[in-house]
């Protein structure tokens, strides 16, 4: 099966910073891949479709690119509401697996 | 407005049987592809089953192959996991997942969540 692997798994940034997350895939996966938004205590909620395509209502500061392997999510300015694990989720093939997820906080 | 409530969860004994549900509305059941996603306390998210809108594909993942089954009846707008055999390692929060389509697994709506414990 292919493995999802998201770097770091953990970062700490000021507001206002600009915040990268990578999610790497064992094997190519085109452009299936999904980000999604957790906040604690909350359900997750899908940012990111098709690799690149934003979801409608997520905010502009989100963005994402990437295909085949290598996949990228960009917060462009982060702001405190963004304080959430982010998790990528390739959904090419069953098993539709997620990765283990990348913990954001604020400095 | 799309609405999805998991029902039946709860503690269960190891080697137990439970089955959870996941009642829709404000949206054509039928169309769209559904999973089972669940979070082990403090873990990450751990995709587990997912059906088409017919409910003719189903998929599994390995740690429950064998041991879950997935249904839904849409004519009650209802999904499924029927899980046997429970082990410790199942304990976690189960939510329900709705594809953006019948062949997109990309998850737009959650519902809130049932907590299952599998514990003596």
């Amino acid at each position: 099966d292919i493995q999802m692997t998201q770097s770091p798994s953990s970062l700490s940034a000021y507001v206002g910073d600009r915040v990268t997350i990578t999610c790497r895939a064992s094997q190519g996966i085109s452009n299936y891949l999904a980000w999604y938004q957790q906040k604690p205590g909350k359900v997750p909620k899908l940012l990111i479709y098709a690799a690149s395509t934003l979801q409608s209502g997520v905010p502009s500061r989100f963005s994402a690119s990437g295909s085949g392997t290598d996949f990228t999510l960009t917060i462009s300015s982060l702001q405190p509401e963004d304080v959430a694990t982010y998790y990528c989720q390739k959904y090419n093939s069953a098993p539709w697996t997620f990765g283990q997820g990348t913990k954001v906080e604020i400095k | 407005e799309v609405q999805m409530l998991e029902s039946g969860g709860g503690l269960v004994q190891p080697g137990g049987s439970l089955r959870l549900s996941c009642a829709a509305s404000g949206f054509i059941f039928s169309n769209y592809a559904m999973s089972w996603v669940r979070q082990a306390p403090g873990k990450g998210l751990e995709w587990v089953s997912g059906i088409s809108g017919s409910g003719s594909t189903t998929n599994y993942a390995d740690s429950v192959k064998g041991r879950f089954t997935i249904s839904r009846d849409n004519s009650k707008n209802t999904l499924y996991v029927e899980m046997n055999s429970l082990r410790a390692e199942d304990t976690a929060v189960y939510y329900c997942a709705k594809g953006r389509s019948n062949s997109s697994p990309a998850f737009n709506y959650w519902g809130q969540g049932t907590l299952v414990t599998v514990s003596s």
